[in-house]
């Protein structure tokens, strides 16, 4: 598979568990949020996004959290499964705002 | 099916040759973008496009190259310049939101592994 990901931090959880990834973002003008998914080998995909009018939203299985006090966004998935063993990665951007930034990723792996 | 590919899914290059890599979108998206993506790091935007026949530098444009002669395709050329080209790279599109500048959520093709030998 592709080395992306070898330094990044890790959370081991349960088959069956909630699973609670978390990111920091920096820029408190940054108004539109994603959350990716990117297994290994594979191209990043769209999970869910949030806009800053918004705290929460919730999609099949996952919700994101925004808490724009302390610039957190967090993902929840609920009743985690293997096939969500994945590296976990936020993105951010401005209102009108032309690209994104992203973070580095954790990832997520499901033990049996 | 729409969606947007790249190609190769992996390439080795010799030392001081050029390469490029392939990114077609069937999306009838506006923007593209690529970005280059190294262990422990999140993605680095090397350019972008916005509109065919023009494009923008990225955080890392240096020995790279684009072209966007069609609003399907944005091949990226990495050239003998960049020092350190090992890495996977990504390319994705996005749709502009109506009556704004803003975009929507990027679509990510599956990545090209370059490596130099």
């Amino acid at each position: 598979g592709e080395s992306v990901g070898l330094h990044l931090p890790t959370l081991s959880v349960q088959e069956g568990d909630n699973s609670i990834i978390n990111c920091a973002y920096s820029n408190s003008a940054s108004d539109y949020f994603i959350w990716y998914k990117q297994e290994s080998g594979k191209g990043p995909q769209f999970i869910i996004d949030i806009r800053s009018n918004m705290d929460k939203r919730q999609g099949q299985r996952v919700t994101v959290l925004l808490n724009k006090t302390v610039k957190h966004l967090s993902l929840q998935i609920a009743a985690t499964q293997p096939g969500d063993s994945a590296v976990y990665f936020c993105a951010e951007k401005e209102n009108y705002g032309q690209n994104f930034v992203f973070g580095p990723g954790t990832r997520l792996s499901v033990l049996p | 099916d729409g969606g947007i590919t790249q190609s190769p899914k992996y390439l080795f290059r010799k030392e001081g040759q050029n390469v490029t890599l392939s990114c077609e979108q069937n999306l009838n998206h506006d923007a593209m973008y690529w970005y280059r993506q190294d262990p422990g790091q999140g993605l680095r935007l090397i350019y972008y496009s916005q509109i065919v026949n023009d494009f923008q530098k990225g955080d890392i444009a240096e020995g790279y190259s684009v072209s966007r002669e069609k609003k399907e395709s944005f091949p990226l050329t990495v050239t003998s310049a960049q020092k350190n080209p090992t890495a996977f790279y990504l390319c994705a599109s996005s749709k502009k939101l109506a009556g704004s500048s803003s975009y929507n959520e990027q679509f990510f093709g599956p990545g090209t592994r370059l490596t130099v030998l």
